[in-house]
């Protein structure tokens, strides 16, 4: 099992409230990844990071902002969050770009 | 068009029956396809990959691909209760991200 760790798991939060979903991995990846995924539909990458220090966005636009300042850790933010930001947010990290990506349990966001 | 089309089901098979999983896509750059297997409320684990056209097979799962009709497919022989999940095709072209399909739920009764 892959050593991808997400927190909350689920959080319910009122709009305008600041929130940050945290990532750690323990397997010293360089390559980590934030997507989005809504109830029957693709998964979409809104951030990725080549390293520490390094952050870029993905396909899918997001108003999220994520910062990498160790290795193991890439949490996301949303400075205030609204209803159109209810989705799972799934992290996932690789060895390389190339390499299998393993995936954490996602955070499931409900913003009322 | 999208560039990945799949079936979201969902499916329901009875267990030992065999199970035959679709995508297809559109864009000749994808080169490694992948499947996904994601249980509910998990997150989604790599089932199978290949770089090229033909099959692969580990243990009861056989992935196809042919490149000529963008075209690739999942076999499940035997299912079990417990390949209950829903299963995304994925691929990589240029560049870093991977493309989902939306997934296809599948059920298999005992």
């Amino acid at each position: 099992e892959a050593d991808i760790y997400q927190t909350p798991r689920y959080l319910v939060i009122g709009t305008g409230k600041k929130i940050t979903l945290e990532c750690s991995q323990t397997m010293g990846h360089d390559k980590m990844y934030w997507y989005q995924q809504d109830p029957g539909m693709e998964l979409h990458l809104i951030h990725y990071s080549y390293g520490v220090n390094s952050t870029e966005k993905g396909d899918l636009s997001s108003e999220s902002t994520v910062s990498r300042i160790r290795t193991e850790h890439f949490p996301l933010t949303l400075e205030s969050a609204r209803p159109s930001h209810t989705s799972q947010y799934l992290c996932a990290s690789s060895e390389g770009f190339y390499n299998e990506q393993f995936f954490g349990p996602g955070t499931r966001l409900t913003v009322l | 068009q999208k560039e990945v089309e799949q079936d979201p089901g969902p499916l329901s098979v009875p267990e030992g029956a065999i199970v035959s999983l679709n995508c297809t896509y559109s864009n000749s750059a994808f080169q490694y396809f992948m499947w996904y297997r994601q249980y509910s409320r998990k997150g989604p684990e790599l089932l199978m990959y290949t770089y090229s056209s033909g099959n692969k097979e580990d243990g009861r799962f056989t992935a196809q691909v042919d490149k000529s009709s963008k075209y690739i497919s999942l076999f499940i022989r035997d299912s079990q209760p417990s390949d209950s999940a829903t299963y995304l095709c994925a691929w990589r072209g240029a560049g870093t991200a991977l493309i989902f399909g939306k997934g296809t739920t599948l059920s298999v009764s005992s």
